[in-house]
């Protein structure tokens, strides 16, 4: 079946620039999640969803960092204004629900973000 | 703050040798316990987890993990590896904390392991 894909696969773009990153979920997955890894740094978590709210945005490392989802679905990850060190690979995962015993995470391929 | 901390950043091991990768984790509730394992040009998945009963559970090619709750720990464990388990192994506790539920990776562990 289909998994979590995400969009674009690889983006360059200009120091000061706005980018938007887009993950698409595993239909009827509720929860969704945004990670950003860097190397060397594991993997850091940005914000989650449950359906279209989010409890838990404390991972944004700045206000230049937003998310939304619509329709319980689709999610779109905005940095504006970018600087060189959001440089990474940022990470869209969705789970069945936001926790219980078996609510394990499936992650999409990733967006390898440059900024030069 | 929550917290999970995998000790070994880097392992090299020779085929055939054992390997045991540590994790131990910061939170006093109820968790569920989960190794990822990222293999190379491939996507995070899913190798293991625990959420109640026998605290040794076993995973897929061969990897098995035990949760000691004293010891807050849940290491991962192969006895004999082979070159294809190289990659990077994450960590993650997924617990209900401060009115949400919390999912916190640790840092990873890139294991080599020699042909």
């Amino acid at each position: 079946g289909a998994g979590v894909s995400q969009s674009p696969s690889n983006k360059v773009t200009e120091k000061g620039k706005d980018v938007e990153l887009r993950c698409d979920p595993i239909s009827g997955h509720t929860a969704l999640y945004w990670y950003r890894q860097s190397l060397g740094q594991g993997l850091e978590f940005l914000i989650y969803f449950q359906g279209n709210s989010a409890p838990d945005k404390s991972g944004l490392p700045s206000d230049r960092f937003s998310a939304e989802r619509t329709g319980g679905s689709v999610s779109t990850l905005t940095i504006q204004r970018t600087q060189q060190e959001d440089s990474a690979v940022y990470l869209c995962a969705s789970s069945f629900a936001a926790g219980g015993p078996s609510y394990e995470q499936y992650f999409g391929p990733g967006t390898r973000l440059t900024v030069t | 703050a929550q917290s999970v901390s995998q000790h070994n950043h880097h392992v090299i091991l020779s085929e055939a040798a054992s390997l045991e990768l540590g994790c131990n984790y910061s939170y006093g509730g109820t968790v569920n316990l989960f190794w990822y394992v990222q293999y190379p040009g491939q996507h995070l998945q899913l190798l293991l987890k625990y959420f109640s009963g026998d605290p040794l559970v076993k995973g897929i090619k061969g990897f098995e993990a035990e949760f000691i709750k004293s010891k807050f720990s849940f290491n991962l464990r192969k006895p004999s590896v082979q070159w294809s388990d190289t990659a990077e192994y994450f960590c993650a506790v997924n617990a209900y904390t401060s009115g949400t539920y919390k999912y916190i990776f640790g840092t990873g562990t890139r294991l080599k392991v020699l042909a």
